[in-house]
């Protein structure tokens, strides 16, 4: 089915180990956004970016990395986890002139002990 | 720059009575609005967006949103409560304007809805 897959759906890190989620879309959209969601703070824009090659950031940058080399793939990065950064992280995607607005994917929950 | 105000962090209703999720928000264009909902431990889903077309919006589910300018206001309602419409709400506003599906999205904090039997 045509969406947004994001890997891995669950994971728990150590203090300081480091990893990266992978966000894919199969529908040719331009815009790619990471956002994360933490109770009673919506989602919070992480960073994004408006197409292959390039990224920007959000309003929580700090202790991520994105990168997006191809077009449909936009990777999230954390280089030495923290407890702060326990939440659930969802991917979107977006066209310009998508009836649909924007798509997510089903999320990311990440633990960090 | 944009911002949303939920007005409720929580709304309770019984079944089959009427639904309203209050939303403000700040934006120095035309907007993109949206209505999100996210079941428990699920992904969002969209359910209206307002595109300059029309100020009154319909949406899946029966929900349906009015857009008001003069009130910066995008209030959704449901003339009639369901079980399954017990779910956190989202109301959003888009960086891209006049209904455009592109830039950074700003959420509200959510609302819970909880539909009582």
């Amino acid at each position: 089915n045509a969406g947004v897959t994001q890997t891995p759906k669950f994971r728990v890190l150590k203090t300081g180990q480091s990893m990266t989620l992978l966000c894919a879309q199969d529908m040719n959209h331009e815009y790619m956004y990471w956002y994360r969601q933490d109770p009673g703070m919506g989602l919070r824009l992480i960073h994004y970016s408006v197409g292959e090659g390039t990224t920007a950031k959000g309003e929580v940058p700090d202790g991520y990395n994105v990168s997006r080399l191809k077009k449909q793939n936009f990777l999230l990065g954390l280089e030495s986890a923290a407890p702060s950064q326990t939440s659930v992280y969802f991917c979107a995607s977006s066209s310009r002139d998508s009836y649909y607005g924007y798509t997510f994917g089903s999320g990311t929950r990440l633990t960090v002990v | 720059a944009q911002s949303v105000t939920q007005l409720d962090s929580h709304v309770s209703v019984s079944e089959g009575t009427p639904v309203l999720l209050r939303c403000n928000y700040s934006s120095s264009y035309s907007p993109s609005l949206f209505w999100y909902v996210q079941h428990p431990n699920k992904g969002l889903q969209l359910l209206l967006k307002y595109t300059s077309a029309a100020t009154l919006v319909k949406g899946i589910n029966g929900f349906e949103a009015e857009f008001k300018k003069s009130e910066t206001s995008f209030h959704l309602t449901k003339p009639s409560a369901h079980m399954s419409d017990a779910a956190e709400y989202f109301c959003v506003v888009s960086e891209g304007g006049g209904g455009t599906s592109y830039g950074k999205l700003t959420f509200g904090q959510g609302t819970i809805l909880t539909v009582h039997p």
